[in-house]
């Protein structure tokens, strides 16, 4: 299995904050890295693909980075709508795993 | 547009089957652009992949639950469907459905999930 870490597992940001969440992986998976939101309740929605493809609809205040096994999630000015939990998951090989999951809170 | 919706019974007793099934509207089951996936999350906790099915029935299970897990599908309804057997505590989760969308460039391609079901909670208990 390829295993994903997050971190932090948690954090706290106010609105209009710059946050990055970091993803590592076990093994390099090159660019096949995608990027979630969930929020209480509901199913996690796709934010970013291939590492740093914005995927439709997304707003551009949020973007994807890195490549092998370091990447990282940056929401580049948080809004009241951002405060959810943000998941990684590979999908380098047919065992698809995810990242723990990073909560991110407001201050 | 897909949509997903996840149905079946919320309590399950322990050594039992868990049976859920997901109806899809707007795209076929039996469409090779789709590969089908069952994930659970247990309450407060992370996202785990079940398994998929995909293109004329073919599977592809998570090794940790291959020998309890049966995907399926029915085209003539348009649904596909989990089996989870000997069922324990540990399997109370919310389980969703959803579809690995593939986008394609400069001849690599990538895999997300990118269509959800709205989840399904599952509990088991005597």
């Amino acid at each position: 299995d390829i295993q994903m870490t997050q971190s932090p597992s948690s954090l706290s940001a106010s609105v209009g904050d710059r946050v990055t969440v970091t993803c590592r992986a076990s093994q390099s998976i090159s660019r096949y890295l995608n990027w979630y939101q969930q929020k209480p309740g509901k199913a996690p929605k796709i934010l970013i693909y291939a590492a740093s493809s914005l995927h439709s609809g997304v707003p551009s205040r949020f973007s994807g980075g890195g490549s092998g096994t370091d990447f990282t999630l940056t929401i580049s000015s948080l809004q009241p709508e951002d405060f959810a939990t943000y998941y990684c998951q590979q999908s380098y090989n047919t065992l698809l795993t995810f990242g723990g999951g990073t909560k991110v809170e407001i201050k | 547009q897909v949509q997903l919706q996840e149905s079946g019974p919320g309590l399950v007793k322990p050594s039992e089957t868990l049976s859920l099934t997901c109806t899809v509207s707007g795209g076929s089951v039996s469409s090779g652009s789709f590969y089908w996936n069952w994930i659970r999350q247990p309450p407060g906790k992370g996202l785990e992949w079940i398994g998929y099915i995909y293109y004329s029935g073919n599977t592809n299970y998570n090794p940790s639950l291959k020998s309890r897990v049966t995907i399926s599908e029915d085209t003539s309804k348009n649904q596909f469907s989990l089996k989870l057997s000997s069922v324990t505590a540990a399997d109370t989760a919310v389980y969703y459905c959803a579809s690995l969308g593939r986008y394609c460039t400069n001849s690599v391609c990538y895999d997300s999930l990118d269509i959800w079901g709205q989840g399904t909670m599952v509990t088991v208990s005597s």
